[in-house]
């Protein structure tokens, strides 16, 4: 059971707009610590794609962006691509545990 | 370039012991913080262990007490010593750079297996 909650799959097709919602508690988000997502190809490595919230490493395409309110916070992908078909994970801090938390991920299938 | 680089995975027997590295290049491991995190067959991300640039570290609650971080700077490598293995510590293991402002993973390894079984 991940500490933040995240839902197992979502889809859509070619050019649609996807969200994956990412819940955590009074000790993670809501209490303050930044949300940060990754993507995973098959077989490679987790890949930084969102931090601080809502900020764009270089290189990472503005089709993908990050939001925060409360204790929760949300990925959004428009004009889906094939090539985002991958894993996605959130990611923050938890006080109550004193380390780094992760969603348990989100498959995204492109149909 | 940023880059890291992990060896040391392989197969151990549920009881012992392994130590993986994390050649690093294009920056100081020192003055970084670094962290450990795996992730066991076909399941998701769990944060393992940190070491901050002033020394401090900083375990998961599920490898508290076996497994013990630390770096050597004259090598710029980051190492994870874990003994006491169980078969529920499967996984790829994967080095990470972490970012203290924003506590984000910045830079990634591209891991390397653990299999403990009998």
């Amino acid at each position: 059971q991940s500490v933040l909650t995240q839902p197992p799959s979502v889809s859509g097709a070619p050019g649609q707009r996807v969200t994956i919602s990412c819940t955590g508690s009074s000790s993670n988000i809501g209490a303050g610590y930044d949300v940060h997502w990754y993507q995973q190809l098959p077989g490679t490595a987790p890949k930084l794609l969102i931090y601080g919230n809502n900020n764009r490493p270089s290189g990472v395409p503005d089709r993908f962006s990050g939001s925060k309110s409360g204790t929760s916070a949300s990925l959004a992908i428009t004009g889906l691509q094939a090539e985002d078909e991958a894993d996605y994970y959130c990611q923050s801090y938890d006080s109550s545990l004193s380390g780094w938390v992760f969603g348990g991920g989100t498959k995204l299938t492109v149909l | 370039e940023v880059q890291l680089v992990e060896s040391g995975g392989g197969l151990v027997q549920p009881g012992g012991s392994l130590r993986l590295s994390c050649a690093a290049s294009g920056f100081t491991v020192s003055s970084n913080y670094m962290s450990w995190v795996r992730q066991a067959p076909g399941k998701g991300l769990e944060w393992v262990s940190v070491i901050y640039s002033g020394g401090s570290t900083y375990y998961a609650d599920s490898v508290k007490g076996r497994f013990t971080i630390s770096r050597d700077n004259s090598k710029n490598t980051l190492y994870l010593q874990m003994n006491s293995l169980r078969v529920e510590d499967t996984a790829v293991y994967y080095c990470a750079r972490v970012r203290p402002a924003t506590l984000d993973f910045d830079y990634w390894g591209q891991g390397t297996l653990v299999t403990v079984s009998s």
